[in-house]
């Protein structure tokens, strides 16, 4: 079974408009990690949010939020005021347990691509 | 700009070369990842090392050895590659702490096509 699912391989969105790109993840752990990267054509994977399974408080960073529903295993990164230059491949990953060597588990990935 | 540094960004060999990826860090991390991506699919893990010892190797064929000189630097020695062996490998860093927040960062990666 997938442990991350990604179910959208591609979106659209408006420049200036928000988009939400949908995660849910599959553990019986109690401690995982939860994170989003981007990674540009270019091919460098950037960091854009962490959200501990523990925390409860949904994570912000910037135009970033992350929506966090435990009950509903799901962590869907939510892009406020889509810019061009977010075109790009968005991954959710896991860690689990949420130590910090160990490694993560991608989705398949979901490629949004922001129109003028 | 990364604070993971790996080189070269580009490597063409043939399958009878033997190469090396290197990656760097200067963040104090003690956990540092070699990932595998083929084109259009998500990164795939392949060696752990924690405290400059091998943790995991995702059954990985010999022909790719990993090594972890020191806690700053960690490469991966190619030999004898194929033609599938063609992606983008990336090395990532970590602290290395139970409960840690903090994210896996990852270098710029090595396009590496084997002809």
């Amino acid at each position: 079974a997938q442990k991350i699912t990604q179910t959208q391989p591609g979106m659209f969105v408006q420049e200036k408009e928000a988009v939400t790109l949908d995660c849910t993840y599959d553990t019986s752990d109690q401690s995982y990690g939860l994170f989003w990267y981007k990674q540009p054509s270019s091919g460098e994977m950037i960091f854009l949010i962490y959200q501990g399974s523990y925390d409860e408080q949904n994570a912000t960073e910037g135009r970033y939020s992350l929506n966090f529903q435990k009950a509903r295993k799901s962590a869907n990164l939510v892009i406020s005021a889509s810019q061009l230059g977010d075109s790009a491949m968005y991954f959710c990953a896991m860690r689990e347990p949420n130590s910090g060597n160990t490694p993560l588990v991608f989705g398949k990935g979901t490629r949004l691509s922001v129109i003028a | 700009d990364t604070e993971v540094t790996q080189t070269p960004k580009h490597l063409v060999m043939g399958m009878t070369n033997k190469k090396s990826l290197k990656c760097e860090q200067h963040m104090g991390h003690r956990a540092m990842y070699w990932y595998k991506q083929k084109a259009k699919k998500p990164p795939e893990l392949m060696f752990v090392y924690s405290y400059e010892k091998l943790s995991i190797n995702e059954s990985v064929p010999s022909r790719f050895s990993p090594e972890c000189p020191n806690s700053s630097l960690l490469n991966l020695h190619l030999h004898a590659l194929q033609p599938e062996d063609s992606a983008l490998y990336l090395c990532a860093s970590s602290q290395e702490w139970a409960g840690s927040s903090q994210p896996q960062h990852f270098g710029d990666g090595t396009r590496l096509s084997i002809l």
